[in-house]
């Protein structure tokens, strides 16, 4: 079945260390996107990349860095950098370039905890 | 700048009551889309519905319904005839040509049903 997966579901991490949460499609998509998710606050974009080995800084890029090396992978490394990284962290991907037609399907998502 | 705004936070009824979700956007931009999306307990959001700017008509599918009104910005969603798996929290979101793919999510309506 096509689909995003994502993993781990939950990640436990100590402060000062980096982590790296994976994402991947097989839905043949080329734009990928990473959310981060806090209670009562909604949806809240990372990055996105449209097209491989290209991405862009989304509304809460600080802490956070990506990488497009393949179309069906958009990992995002969580930095020490980031002062709150306990989150929700949600990707999704879409199917066109440039199209605010298309909807955005989501994987299952990884909770990610700062001890 | 582009808001989706989703006044109520939480919200319970009992089985088979209708209800409704409300959702304002902002927008500059002349085409648009507009989305709704359910987040079950598990995480993973679902796409419900993308309605476009130029299309005002009512949607029905099923028990769930949608009103876009763009004199008032709103899209709100209806369920009739409420059920226990109808619990989640439900996101509207918007998506501009101005801001190409990304969307603007409203911070949820989290919907409990009781039996």
């Amino acid at each position: 079945d096509g689909g995003i997966t994502q993993s781990p579901k939950y990640l436990f991490r100590k402060e000062g260390q980096n982590v790296t949460l994976s994402c991947e499609q097989n839905l043949n998509h080329d734009a990928m996107y990473w959310y981060r998710q806090d209670p009562g606050q909604g949806l809240r974009l990372i990055y996105y990349s449209q097209i491989v080995n290209d991405f862009q800084k989304g509304d809460i890029a600080e802490g956070y860095s990506v990488s497009r090396e393949k179309k069906e992978s958009f990992p995002l490394t969580v930095t020490s950098a980031q002062k709150n990284p306990t989150a929700f962290y949600l990707c999704a991907s879409s199917i066109a370039v440039a199209s605010s037609y298309n909807e955005q399907f989501f994987g299952p998502g990884t909770r990610l905890t700062v001890l | 700048a582009q808001k989706v705004t989703q006044a109520q936070t939480e919200i319970s009824v009992v089985e088979k009551e209708d209800v409704t979700l409300d959702c304002v956007y902002e927008t500059r931009d002349t085409t648009y889309y507009l989305f709704w999306y359910k987040q079950p307990p598990s995480g993973e959001l679902v796409f419900l519905i993308r309605r476009n700017s130029f299309d005002e008509q009512n949607e029905i599918s099923g028990r769930y319904s949608w009103n876009f009104q763009k004199s008032t910005s709103s899209f709100n969603f209806t369920i009739t005839a409420s059920q226990v798996v109808d619990s989640a929290v439900y996101f509207c979101a918007l998506s501009a040509t101005l801001y190409g793919q990304n969307f603007v999510f409203g911070p949820g309506t989290r919907l409990s049903v009781l039996p």
